[in-house]
């Protein structure tokens, strides 16, 4: 059983399109991350849910918007996609600020 | 403010070499430490942890002991293998911050 999902592995698409990365976690965490990972592999922390609640919201455009449906789910939605939006998403999820369990990542190219 | 700094990579040893990558933290509070390991194409997992001053952390080989007075976490393995090829994030966490904290990542590089 997959622990944390994500879906899709892999996102090509153009400048200015609108794309969705879904992620759901089978743990019954309570928190729940997204990540994104440039080409250097350094991590970098967009968002974090807790119970459903936005607790984190790094400087991040405003053009990312994420949305948890209920705990175990917590999709990312990008508009008007750029050529620097091109990386690695991770998910994640934890109970409270204990270890995280990460997916296995969404690598999204804009062309 | 709260923060991780380990070594910048990419470190490369041969089989069977002693690996040490330094963690070093900036924290209020009492932080959990972390060890994560991301193999190629893969995303992160847990290596190992350390949840106060003075516990050892410890998994396939690998060791990291919280030193609260050197503020440090770092990573040793005795003995590398080629497999252990991957980057390896220290992170920490505040409890009562609710913050999760990942340092910049270390490649390592095993040859055989």
């Amino acid at each position: 059983d997959t622990a944390v999902s994500q879906t899709p592995k892999y996102l090509v698409t153009q400048m200015g399109n609108d794309k969705s990365i879904k992620c759901e976690q089978n743990l019954g965490h309570d928190t729940m991350y997204w990540y994104k990972q440039d080409s250097k592999k350094f991590l970098k922390i967009m968002f974090s849910y807790n119970n459903k609640e936005l607790i984190i919201n790094e400087t991040v455009p405003n053009r990312f918007s994420p949305k948890s449906p209920d705990k175990a789910h917590l999709n990312l939605h990008i508009n008007s996609l750029e050529l620097g939006d091109s990386a690695v998403y991770f998910c994640a999820s934890s109970q409270r600020t204990d270890t995280q369990y990460f997916g296995p990542g969404t690598r999204l190219t804009v062309l | 403010g709260d923060s991780v700094t380990q070594m910048e990579g990419p470190v490369t040893l041969s089989e069977e070499a002693f690996l040490t990558i330094n963690c070093t933290y900036t924290a209020t509070g009492y932080p959990s430490l972390f060890w994560y390991v991301q193999y190629p194409g893969e995303g992160l997992q847990l290596l190992l942890k350390a949840t106060k001053a003075d516990d050892k952390g410890s998994n396939k080989g690998f060791e990291a002991t919280y030193r609260k007075e050197t503020t440090s976490f770092h990573l040793e393995k005795g003995s590398v293998q080629v497999s252990d090829s991957a980057v390896y994030f220290c992170a920490l966490s505040l409890r009562n911050f609710n913050k999760f904290y990942f340092g910049s990542g270390t490649k390592l590089n095993v040859k055989p």
